[in-house]
Protein backbone atom coordinates (compact mmCIF):
# COMPACT_ATOMS: atom_id res chain seq x y z
CA UNK A 1 0.00 0.00 0.00
CA UNK A 2 1.34 3.17 -0.81
CA UNK A 3 1.70 5.60 1.88
CA UNK A 4 3.32 9.34 2.38
CA UNK A 5 4.48 10.88 5.32
CA UNK A 6 5.47 14.31 5.92
CA UNK A 7 7.39 16.07 8.86
CA UNK A 8 7.21 18.39 10.07
CA UNK A 9 3.43 18.41 10.40
CA UNK A 10 3.77 22.04 11.94
CA UNK A 11 6.27 24.40 11.61
CA UNK A 12 6.60 27.82 12.70
CA UNK A 13 9.54 29.83 11.98
CA UNK A 14 10.83 33.59 11.27
CA UNK A 15 10.78 35.22 8.53
CA UNK A 16 14.47 35.27 7.06
CA UNK A 17 15.03 32.15 7.75
CA UNK A 18 15.56 29.11 5.45
CA UNK A 19 13.82 25.38 6.49
CA UNK A 20 12.93 22.27 4.69
CA UNK A 21 10.29 19.76 5.31
CA UNK A 22 10.34 16.25 3.90
CA UNK A 23 8.14 14.04 2.25
CA UNK A 24 8.83 10.03 2.27
CA UNK A 25 6.94 7.84 0.40
CA UNK A 26 6.59 3.87 1.32
CA UNK A 27 6.86 2.21 -2.46
CA UNK A 28 8.28 3.09 -6.20
CA UNK A 29 6.06 5.61 -8.16
CA UNK A 30 6.51 7.67 -10.69
CA UNK A 31 5.59 11.50 -10.07
CA UNK A 32 5.58 13.95 -7.13
CA UNK A 33 3.66 16.53 -6.18
CA UNK A 34 3.84 19.45 -3.73
CA UNK A 35 1.03 21.97 -3.73
CA UNK A 36 -0.08 24.51 -1.40
CA UNK A 37 -3.45 25.29 -0.04
CA UNK A 38 -4.47 28.42 1.71
CA UNK A 39 -7.11 27.89 4.79
CA UNK A 40 -10.27 28.10 2.99
CA UNK A 41 -9.29 27.89 -0.57
CA UNK A 42 -8.05 24.80 -2.59
CA UNK A 43 -5.24 23.33 -3.76
CA UNK A 44 -2.42 25.22 -5.84
CA UNK A 45 -0.15 23.07 -7.73
CA UNK A 46 3.76 24.33 -6.85
CA UNK A 47 5.54 21.30 -8.50
CA UNK A 48 5.98 17.92 -9.94
CA UNK A 49 8.83 15.59 -10.00
CA UNK A 50 9.28 12.91 -12.12
CA UNK A 51 12.99 11.27 -12.17
CA UNK A 52 15.82 10.66 -9.43
CA UNK A 53 17.69 13.84 -9.14
CA UNK A 54 15.06 16.04 -10.45
CA UNK A 55 15.13 19.62 -9.18
CA UNK A 56 12.33 22.59 -9.45
CA UNK A 57 12.87 26.25 -8.28
CA UNK A 58 10.31 29.12 -8.32
CA UNK A 59 10.73 31.99 -6.26
CA UNK A 60 11.98 31.16 -2.51
CA UNK A 61 11.00 27.21 -3.11
CA UNK A 62 12.83 24.47 -4.29
CA UNK A 63 11.90 21.00 -4.55
CA UNK A 64 13.95 17.86 -5.15
CA UNK A 65 13.62 14.07 -5.60
CA UNK A 66 15.55 10.95 -4.90
CA UNK A 67 13.71 7.80 -5.72
CA UNK A 68 16.34 5.28 -4.86
CA UNK A 69 15.74 6.74 -0.41
CA UNK A 70 11.60 7.75 -1.73
CA UNK A 71 12.27 10.93 -0.16
CA UNK A 72 11.14 14.48 -1.38
CA UNK A 73 12.40 17.79 -0.34
CA UNK A 74 10.87 21.08 -0.14
CA UNK A 75 13.39 23.77 0.66
CA UNK A 76 11.88 27.28 1.61
CA UNK A 77 14.86 30.10 1.44
CA UNK A 78 14.67 33.36 3.20
CA UNK A 79 11.01 32.61 4.07
CA UNK A 80 8.09 35.19 4.21
CA UNK A 81 5.02 36.23 5.43
CA UNK A 82 3.34 35.21 2.27
CA UNK A 83 4.46 31.78 2.32
CA UNK A 84 2.55 30.94 4.99
CA UNK A 85 0.25 27.87 4.07
CA UNK A 86 -0.74 24.36 4.27
CA UNK A 87 1.93 22.03 1.97
CA UNK A 88 0.89 18.89 0.58
CA UNK A 89 3.25 15.98 -0.68
CA UNK A 90 1.60 13.72 -3.23
CA UNK A 91 2.96 10.51 -4.81
CA UNK A 92 1.09 9.60 -8.20
CA UNK A 93 1.79 5.96 -10.04
CA UNK A 94 1.51 5.38 -13.83
CA UNK A 95 -0.39 1.77 -13.56
CA UNK A 96 -3.38 3.30 -11.59
CA UNK A 97 -3.22 7.11 -11.66
CA UNK A 98 -3.92 7.35 -8.33
CA UNK A 99 -2.75 10.62 -6.56
CA UNK A 100 -1.61 9.63 -2.61
CA UNK A 101 -1.70 13.03 0.07
CA UNK A 102 0.58 13.36 2.59
CA UNK A 103 -1.35 14.83 5.53
CA UNK A 104 0.10 18.22 4.86
CA UNK A 105 3.09 20.48 7.01
CA UNK A 106 1.31 23.94 8.29
CA UNK A 107 3.87 26.40 8.00
CA UNK A 108 3.36 29.24 10.05
CA UNK A 109 5.95 32.54 9.26
CA UNK A 110 6.04 35.02 11.94
CA UNK A 111 7.13 38.59 10.94
CA UNK B 1 -13.83 28.15 -18.04
CA UNK B 2 -10.30 27.31 -17.80
CA UNK B 3 -10.00 25.29 -14.76
CA UNK B 4 -12.01 22.69 -12.60
CA UNK B 5 -15.33 24.20 -12.05
CA UNK B 6 -17.54 22.57 -8.62
CA UNK B 7 -20.60 23.13 -7.36
CA UNK B 8 -22.58 24.36 -5.38
CA UNK B 9 -19.23 25.58 -3.02
CA UNK B 10 -21.07 24.83 0.64
CA UNK B 11 -23.66 22.82 1.19
CA UNK B 12 -25.68 22.14 4.11
CA UNK B 13 -27.54 18.72 4.32
CA UNK B 14 -29.73 17.27 7.17
CA UNK B 15 -28.88 14.24 8.26
CA UNK B 16 -30.48 11.55 6.19
CA UNK B 17 -30.79 13.54 2.87
CA UNK B 18 -29.43 12.69 -0.15
CA UNK B 19 -26.74 14.88 -1.68
CA UNK B 20 -25.10 15.51 -5.10
CA UNK B 21 -21.90 17.29 -5.56
CA UNK B 22 -21.06 18.12 -9.44
CA UNK B 23 -17.67 18.49 -11.03
CA UNK B 24 -16.38 20.10 -14.07
CA UNK B 25 -13.51 19.13 -15.73
CA UNK B 26 -10.60 20.90 -17.42
CA UNK B 27 -12.33 20.61 -20.92
CA UNK B 28 -10.24 17.75 -22.48
CA UNK B 29 -9.04 16.29 -19.79
CA UNK B 30 -9.60 12.49 -19.50
CA UNK B 31 -9.11 11.74 -15.88
CA UNK B 32 -10.83 13.10 -13.19
CA UNK B 33 -10.56 12.45 -9.69
CA UNK B 34 -12.75 12.57 -6.30
CA UNK B 35 -10.76 13.82 -2.77
CA UNK B 36 -12.17 13.66 0.07
CA UNK B 37 -10.46 16.33 3.05
CA UNK B 38 -11.69 16.62 6.69
CA UNK B 39 -10.88 19.46 8.32
CA UNK B 40 -7.11 19.58 9.28
CA UNK B 41 -6.42 16.60 7.22
CA UNK B 42 -5.05 15.68 3.74
CA UNK B 43 -7.17 15.10 0.74
CA UNK B 44 -8.24 11.32 0.90
CA UNK B 45 -8.71 9.58 -2.73
CA UNK B 46 -12.28 8.08 -2.68
CA UNK B 47 -12.54 7.32 -6.75
CA UNK B 48 -10.87 7.55 -10.04
CA UNK B 49 -12.28 7.83 -14.02
CA UNK B 50 -10.94 7.81 -17.10
CA UNK B 51 -13.33 9.42 -19.15
CA UNK B 52 -16.78 7.56 -19.01
CA UNK B 53 -14.83 4.35 -17.16
CA UNK B 54 -14.63 4.15 -13.29
CA UNK B 55 -11.34 2.51 -12.83
CA UNK B 56 -10.79 2.89 -9.01
CA UNK B 57 -13.82 3.39 -6.65
CA UNK B 58 -11.63 2.02 -3.35
CA UNK B 59 -11.57 4.73 -1.55
CA UNK B 60 -15.24 5.35 -1.23
CA UNK B 61 -16.08 5.02 2.55
CA UNK B 62 -19.62 3.23 2.27
CA UNK B 63 -22.15 2.04 -0.51
CA UNK B 64 -23.70 5.59 0.54
CA UNK B 65 -21.23 6.95 -2.01
CA UNK B 66 -21.58 7.15 -5.54
CA UNK B 67 -20.57 8.85 -8.40
CA UNK B 68 -20.53 8.66 -12.14
CA UNK B 69 -18.96 10.57 -15.64
CA UNK B 70 -21.72 9.04 -18.09
CA UNK B 71 -20.23 10.98 -21.27
CA UNK B 72 -16.62 11.54 -19.69
CA UNK B 73 -16.74 14.92 -19.30
CA UNK B 74 -19.25 16.44 -15.68
CA UNK B 75 -18.68 14.26 -13.20
CA UNK B 76 -21.35 13.85 -9.77
CA UNK B 77 -20.59 12.92 -6.48
CA UNK B 78 -23.63 11.41 -5.22
CA UNK B 79 -24.20 10.75 -1.35
CA UNK B 80 -27.71 8.82 0.19
CA UNK B 81 -28.41 9.10 3.64
CA UNK B 82 -25.95 11.55 4.75
CA UNK B 83 -24.22 11.68 7.95
CA UNK B 84 -22.70 13.82 9.76
CA UNK B 85 -19.03 11.80 9.64
CA UNK B 86 -19.32 13.06 5.71
CA UNK B 87 -19.28 16.42 6.62
CA UNK B 88 -15.89 17.41 5.19
CA UNK B 89 -14.55 19.65 1.76
CA UNK B 90 -15.08 17.42 -1.58
CA UNK B 91 -12.49 17.87 -3.87
CA UNK B 92 -12.08 17.14 -7.59
CA UNK B 93 -9.57 17.28 -9.47
CA UNK B 94 -8.75 16.57 -13.63
CA UNK B 95 -5.78 15.63 -15.19
CA UNK B 96 -4.38 14.59 -18.82
CA UNK B 97 -3.86 10.99 -19.14
CA UNK B 98 -1.50 8.41 -18.27
CA UNK B 99 1.60 8.91 -20.66
CA UNK B 100 1.52 12.71 -20.57
CA UNK B 101 5.01 13.60 -19.41
CA UNK B 102 3.31 16.29 -17.26
CA UNK B 103 0.53 14.83 -15.54
CA UNK B 104 -0.27 17.46 -13.37
CA UNK B 105 -3.26 17.20 -11.90
CA UNK B 106 -5.70 20.30 -11.26
CA UNK B 107 -7.81 20.55 -8.27
CA UNK B 108 -11.27 22.43 -8.39
CA UNK B 109 -12.28 25.12 -5.21
CA UNK B 110 -13.66 22.33 -3.45
CA UNK B 111 -17.57 21.74 -2.19
CA UNK B 112 -18.02 21.85 1.55
CA UNK B 113 -20.76 19.63 3.00
CA UNK B 114 -21.69 20.36 6.58
CA UNK B 115 -24.05 17.70 7.67
CA UNK B 116 -26.40 18.65 10.81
Amino acid sequence: ELKVEQNPLFLSMQEGKNYTIYCNYSTTSDRLYWYRQDPGKSLESLFVLLSNGAVKQEGRLMASLDTKARLSTLHITAAVHDLSATYFCAVGRNRDDKIIFGKGTRLHILP
Amino acid sequence: GAGVSQSPRYKVAKRGQDVALRCDPISGHVSLFWYQQALGQGPEFLTYFQNEAQLDKSGLPSDRFFAERPEGSVSTLKIQRTQQEDSAVYLCASSEPRGHMNTEAFFGQGTRLTVV
